[in-house]
């Protein structure tokens, strides 16, 4: 099975600050990797797909990028919406895996 | 437009079986998987298996002895069977679906509890 690791578990941030979670996959998946936000409450909700594609209908304060077997998702310029948890999803091969989440909070 | 919809009992009693159904629209499940997510109470995703469009099914290895995964077609509905539960087993249960595993049901909770 593919594992992905995904730091930080928590994150403080001030309001406008840049933002970047990772996620490190044990190995190659390509692109294969999505981004979520989940609020409490909620089902998640996709934000990027294959890595680096912006969801319709996402603000553009969102973007992804990868390298290798590391994701990053950042969020520029941090809004009170943007509290939420964050996960990571690899589905390149089954079994599919997610990271453990990271919860965003406001410092 | 695509739709999902997850049903079933709110309580299970420890050591019986889950039966939850995904109840889709706005789509076929001839052309797209459909997966099951599970998730604990104020904790992370867990991806437990998936229906694919071709019939043909995957699970978490974890899960894998206890879990069912199957489809009525005609019916636009996929069912999860998940045996021998325990507590935590509680969770909420999401059915999930697109080509970008972009379209989620708004979960089921299900408490395991005597």
């Amino acid at each position: 099975d593919i594992q992905v690791t995904q730091s930080p578990s928590s994150l403080l941030a001030s309001l406008g600050e840049r933002v970047t979670i990772t996620c490190q996959t044990s190995q190659s998946i390509s692109n294969n990797l999505n981004w979520y936000q989940q609020k409490p409450g909620q089902a998640p909700m996709l934000l990027i797909y294959y890595a680096t594609s912006l969801q319709t209908g996402m603000t553009s304060r969102f973007s992804g990028q990868y390298s290798g077997r590391s994701f990053t998702l950042t969020i520029t310029s941090l809004e009170p919406e943007d509290i939420a948890n964050y996960f990571c999803l690899q589905h390149y091969s089954a079994p599919l895996t997610f990271g453990s989440g990271t919860k965003l909070e406001i410092k | 437009q695509v739709q999902l919809k997850e049903s079933g009992p709110g309580l299970v009693q420890p050591s019986q079986t889950l039966s939850l159904t995904c109840t889709v629209s706005g789509f076929s499940l001839t052309s797209y998987n459909v997966h099951w997510v599970r998730q604990p109470p104020g904790k992370g995703l867990e991806w437990m298996g998936r229906m694919r469009y071709n019939g043909d099914t995957s699970y978490n290895s974890a899960l894998k002895s206890r879990l069912s995964i199957s489809r009525d077609t005609s019916k636009n509905q996929v069912f999860l069977k998940m045996n021998s539960l325990q507590t935590d087993d509680t969770g909420t249960y999401y059915c999930s679906t697109g080509h970008y595993f972009d379209y989620w049901g708004q979960g089921v909770m299900v408490t395991v509890s005597s």
